[in-house]
């Protein structure tokens, strides 16, 4: 069993739609955090969550919210969806235990915004 | 300037061939880094921490240089699985927040 999941893994949607992807993962760890992808880019930090009563913006905020429900479940949200927003959606976590704070990916969510 | 800039490639080399990536950071209070391998539309994956000291993992060997800022991957005995695109990834605490930083990646092609 894969320990960091996404659902969806593929989600087409139309401009101005509200949308949620979800994250859960096995591994125990205390951070977790959202990234896009887009074509030819590094990714790119949208929000990061070090627990559950604690989230940050990341450098690419605008257009997104969070919510960190428990440990191991942290969701991202497009309140309004626009087409610029397509793009490979990540999550990932880390442990606050780790000395190099390596972080681990989900399998990713393929949104495409119409 | 990019915090971290990586030679896009594509590097294409023979099975059995040493290839090496190299990277640069920008900010010197950087404090960790890594190299990361991603598929075609896969996540990345961690493929090594890079140590102060350097490190190797089999046919892989990191090294960070500070005073240069810059870190390299070397790649030993290619093998066709080795194709992907390699990610210098670079992490940095400040009082502003956690940043970590990706490169654009570097795309490697093992041929038979």
């Amino acid at each position: 069993d894969a320990d960091v999941t996404q659902t969806p893994r593929n989600r087409i949607t139309k401009t101005g739609k509200r949308i949620m992807l979800e994250c859960s993962q096995t591994k125990g760890h205390d951070r977790m955090y959202w990234y896009r992808q887009d074509p030819g880019l590094g990714l790119q930090l949208i929000y990061y969550s070090f627990d559950v009563k604690d989230i940050n913006k990341g450098e690419i905020s605008d257009g997104y919210s969070v919510s960190r429900q428990a440990q191991a479940k942290f969701s991202l949200s497009l309140e309004s969806a626009i087409p610029n927003q397509t793009a490979l959606y990540f999550c990932a976590t880390s442990s606050s235990g780790s000395s190099y704070n390596e972080q681990f990916f989900g399998p990713g969510t393929r949104l495409t915004v119409l | 300037r990019k915090e971290v800039e990586q030679d896009p490639g594509p590097f294409n080399v023979p099975e059995g061939a040493t290839v090496a990536f190299n990277c640069t950071y920008s900010n010197s209070a950087s404090q960790s880094f890594f190299w990361y391998r991603q598929d075609c539309r896969k996540e990345p994956k961690l493929l090594m921490s890079v140590y102060s000291s350097g490190n190797e993992d089999g046919r892989f060997t990191a090294q960070l240089n500070r005073a240069s800022q810059y870190i390299s991957l070397l790649i030993r005995d290619s093998k066709l699985s080795d194709s992907a695109t390699y990610l210098c990834v670079v992490l940095r605490y400040s009082n502003s927040g956690y940043a970590l930083n990706f490169g654009k990646g570097t795309s490697l092609l093992v041929t038979p």
